[in-house]
């Protein structure tokens, strides 16, 4: 299967400050990517759904000027959270589909983030 | 708009043994993908296995195969000779043929595997 690449896998930062998580398509272009939040034994969330090129479309709830996202390449996008509290820290998963992906949505490692 | 349903919150198996997990999922699209993704302790989502909607043919992978049932809505994974690596969250997925693009989940199974 295709290979999505995510970094950090784990960060810690200080309350007030921001962090960025990348994910990477390492072996196909990613036309799309998605951002997901994953709070402890659920399912995932979707966060926002991002095409390359153009603007992030969040998902209802999800504060777009605190969870930044970009996707400038076919092959990396970015979450930036923004001013981040206690509240944000959570497991964040980032998954991406292409034109040879086969209709197939791959998924990155995950990252971990604690804010203290 | 499409829901997913995974009816079994846990489950268990002894080792190798078989274990199926049950998915329904509500659609009024004819053309769609459906999924079966693992979550380990490591909480990486892998690919375990996919349908294609108009395939009438049952998708199978190595010791995991589907029973897709189209006019039921159902989709589910039997896992057969059940191995210790196998202990997970299960995720069944949906997606549309084109517009969103983006998997709508069920809330998951946890399957334990007993040696």
């Amino acid at each position: 299967g295709a290979v999505v690449s995510q970094h950090p896998s784990w960060v810690i930062c200080k309350s007030g400050t921001s962090v960025k998580i990348e994910c990477r398509s390492l072996d196909f272009q990613a036309t799309t990517m998605f951002w997901y939040r994953q709070f402890p034994k659920q399912s995932l969330m979707l966060m926002a759904t991002s095409n390359e090129g153009s603007k992030a479309t969040y998902e209802q709830g999800v504060e777009k000027d605190k969870f930044l996202i970009n996707h400038a390449s076919l092959t990396l996008s970015t979450l930036t959270v923004t001013s981040a509290h206690p509240e944000d820290s959570s497991f964040y998963i980032c998954s991406a589909l292409g034109r040879s992906s086969g209709n197939t949505i791959y998924f990155g490692e995950g990252s971990w983030l604690t804010v203290v | 708009a499409q829901t997913v349903t995974q009816s079994q919150p846990e489950m268990s198996v002894q080792e190798a043994e078989t274990v199926t997990l049950s998915c329904t999922y509500d659609t009024s699209e004819s053309d769609y993908y459906l999924f079966w993704y693992k979550q380990p302790p490591s909480r990486q989502m892998i690919l375990v296995i996919r349908q294609e909607a108009y395939k009438q043919q049952n998708a199978t992978e190595n010791r995991f195969s589907v029973n897709f049932q189209k006019a039921a809505k159902s989709f589910s994974l039997k896992i057969s000779d059940s191995q210790l690596g196998d202990a997970a969250m299960y995720f069944c997925a949906y997606k549309e043929e084109g517009g969103s693009e983006k998997l709508v989940f069920g809330k998951g199974t946890k399957l334990t595997v007993n040696p």
